[in-house]
């Protein structure tokens, strides 16, 4: 157990409706990550959040959109959802945001839209 | 963050030591060395890291070269539940840094 909470694990939907994935860093930590693995492909970073103010945005589609609470919760907005959104999407968290400093994964949540 | 080079994947028989490389040849000086791994679909599991010198814990041993241009990362022992898709990524130092982006990554094959 990483001590990364995501939920929900799975999540089926429409195309064109909109979801709401949560992540809960470990305790302590400030940097939250994003990330989208499609079908035996790659992660590919989406966002990272320290201490509540975006740090770095990577290749996150204008549909998507991402917060960092100040309880340090960090919850991923995906909306207008496409067949080709269907995907597992990581968190992780770190207690800092750069190197030096491990970071730990969720399960993933894994979204099939339909 | 520098980019690395990894081969996409490798076969090790069991209770041999997998070395895993990997080619980071425009590392900068404050830019730390980072192993990963992907079982399947869970979620990506932490290794190692080390910045110049050489580092071992429970799970590998990483041996980083002088000149830091590529690393190693070791299995001693590996078993099958070592096989996993092991990921080499280099990040700057810092509290107040940026994203940590994945590469391919090797696909690493244990065999009876």
């Amino acid at each position: 157990d990483s001590g990364v909470t995501q939920t929900p694990k799975h999540l089926i939907t429409a195309t064109g409706q909109r979801v709401t994935l949560r992540c809960s860093p470990r305790s302590g930590d400030l940097s939250v990550y994003w990330y989208q693995q499609s079908l035996d492909q790659g992660l590919q970073f989406l966002i990272q959040y320290y201490n509540g103010e975006e740090r770095a945005k990577g290749n996150i589609l204008e549909r998507f959109s991402a917060q960092q609470f100040p309880d340090l919760h960090s919850e991923l907005n995906l909306s207008s959802l496409e067949l080709g959104d269907s995907a597992l999407y990581f968190c992780a968290s770190s207690a800092y945001a750069g190197g030096g400093t491990e970071a730990f994964f969720g399960q993933g949540t894994r979204l099939t839209v339909v | 963050d520098a980019k690395t080079t990894q081969p996409p994947s490798m076969d090790c028989a069991e209770g041999r030591a997998a070395n895993l490389p990997c080619n980071h040849s425009t590392i900068s000086g404050n830019e730390y060395v980072y192993w990963y791994r992907q079982i399947h679909s869970q979620g990506p599991q932490y290794i190692i890291h080390g910045l110049k010198n050489n580092e071992t814990n429970e799970m590998a041993s990483l041996i980083i070269t002088e000149d830091r241009k590529s690393s190693t990362l070791i299995l001693p022992h590996a078993t099958l539940r070592d096989t996993a898709v092991y990921y080499c990524i280099v990040r700057v130092g810092g509290k107040n840094n940026n994203d940590m982006r994945f590469g391919a990554g090797t696909r690493l094959t244990v065999k009876p």
